[in-house]
This record gives structure tokens, C-alpha cells and sequence, in this order.
């Protein structure tokens, strides 16, 4: 099936720097998504991505959607503690039936104060 | 509160038990997602309904795995004869037609 190769596995960083993490995956999807979980929590979202080559941000929060629609990266500017967890990228094939997302392993950040 | 929520929070169960776990969606979304998470991996999908309708099941759902969604709101998920490889994170989500899916705070299961 499906599999989604998302790097690094954990970062840890000083607050106040920047962040980059990616996602790519053996097959194309139609969206791409951004999850935080926070310990003991479901997922939350972060950021939707719904074209090839799409670039959005959302506060701090910036990711793009691969022009080849098989990766997709999140980046994260002038972090603060409260950034702390783990995240998720996500992809979905929307049409059909089934809008079921294929999740990658996860980022886990630590921010050090 | 007008987001997903789950119940129980946390299950701890005997091998050999029957469990179950209730999803309650946000209200009149149509569609309505069961995950599951093991530690140090990402949510992998189990099944899906479009209102009452299950529509996929995953190979990961076993024989003693069933979810139902009788009246297309909130929807339960059962586990026959728990066994200690079932001990994880059960996550359910939830979207209207549009794509985006809202997970709920999931429930922990924990298989002695």
C-alpha cells in the first residue's frame, strides 16, 4: 500500500529557530495535509493543501504542496515552546468512495526554552 | 464543545474481553472515520462510513472488529476477544462532504 517517508524522525532545536520538515510518498495524492498531536490527544490540523505547488501559511506555519504531487514539506518559523509535539503529515485521494488519509510517521519537535 | 468526542478516554481490558468505544461526531457531518495508532506511528485507517453506510473496511480489521453507525450520527466500535496486539490509541474523525477530517481526542486501550 501506500506509504508516506516523513523526515526528520525528531528535532530538537533552541527557541526562536526555524523548523523544516518533509513528507514524499511512492504515489501521488490529490491533498496534503498537517496534523499536531499533542501527548494522549487525537491530531489536530494545521494546514490543508488541496493544489500541486500550493504555498500556505497559517500564523508561523508554512507548507507547500509538491509540484509533482508526491511530497509535501511544513515549515515552522521563530519557534516557541508551546511547539512542542509531534507532527503528522497526511495525504488523501479525494473522489470515489473513500476520502481515507495515509499518515506518515511523524516529526517529534523539541523546543528548548 | 462542538468537536468529536470520544468515550471512554481510557479502557484497560483482560485479554479475552469484550470492549467497546463510541465516536460522537460533530453534528451533521456526514462522514465518519475509525483509526488506529500504535506507539511511534501515524494514525493507519481501519474503516469509514457515509451516514449509516460502512463503505471500507481495512485488512487490518479482524474478524473481531465491528463498527456501526445505525442512525448515521454517532457510531461505536467493538473488539471481540481482545488480545494484547489490540493495545493501542483508537482515533475517530470526522468530515462533512468537503475533504477535511477533525479527529476526536481518541481512546487508549490497554490489553493485559
Amino acid at each position: 500500500g501506500q506509504q508516506l517517508n516523513q523526515s526528520p524522525q525528531s528535532m530538537f532545536i533552541q527557541e526562536g529557530e526555524d523548523v523544516s520538515m518533509n513528507c514524499t510518498s511512492s504515489s501521488i495524492f490529490n491533498t496534503w495535509l498537517w496534523y499536531k498531536q499533542d501527548p494522549g490527544e487525537g491530531p489536530v490540523l494545521l494546514i490543508a493543501l488541496y493544489k500541486a505547488g500550493e504555498l500556505t501559511s497559517n500564523g508561523r506555519l508554512t507548507a507547500q504542496f509538491g509540484i509533482t504531487r508526491k511530497d509535501s514539506f511544513l515549515n515552522i518559523s521563530a519557534s516557541i515552546p508551546s511547539d512542542v509535539g509531534i507532527y503528522f503529515c497526511a495525504g488523501q485521494n479525494s473522489g470515489g468512495s473513500n476520502y481515507k488519509l495515509t499518515f506518515g510517521k511523524g516529526t517529534l519537535l523539541t523546543v528548548n526554552p | 464543545d462542538t468537536g468529536v468526542s470520544q468515550n471512554p478516554r481510557h479502557k484497560i481490558t483482560k485479554r479475552g474481553q469484550n470492549v467497546t468505544f463510541r465516536c460522537d461526531p460533530i453534528s451533521e457531518h456526514n462522514r465518519l472515520y475509525w483509526y488506529r495508532q500504535t506507539l511511534g506511528q501515524g494514525p493507519e485507517f481501519l474503516t469509514y462510513f457515509q451516514n449509516e453506510a460502512q463503505l471500507e473496511k481495512s485488512r487490518l480489521l479482524s474478524d473481531r472488529f465491528s463498527a456501526e453507525r445505525p442512525k448515521g450520527s454517532f457510531s461505536t466500535l467493538e473488539i471481540q476477544r481482545t488480545e494484547q496486539g489490540d493495545s493501542a490509541m483508537y482515533l475517530c474523525a470526522s468530515s462533512p462532504l468537503s475533504d477535511t477530517q477533525y479527529f476526536g481526542p481518541g481512546t487508549r486501550l490497554t490489553v493485559l
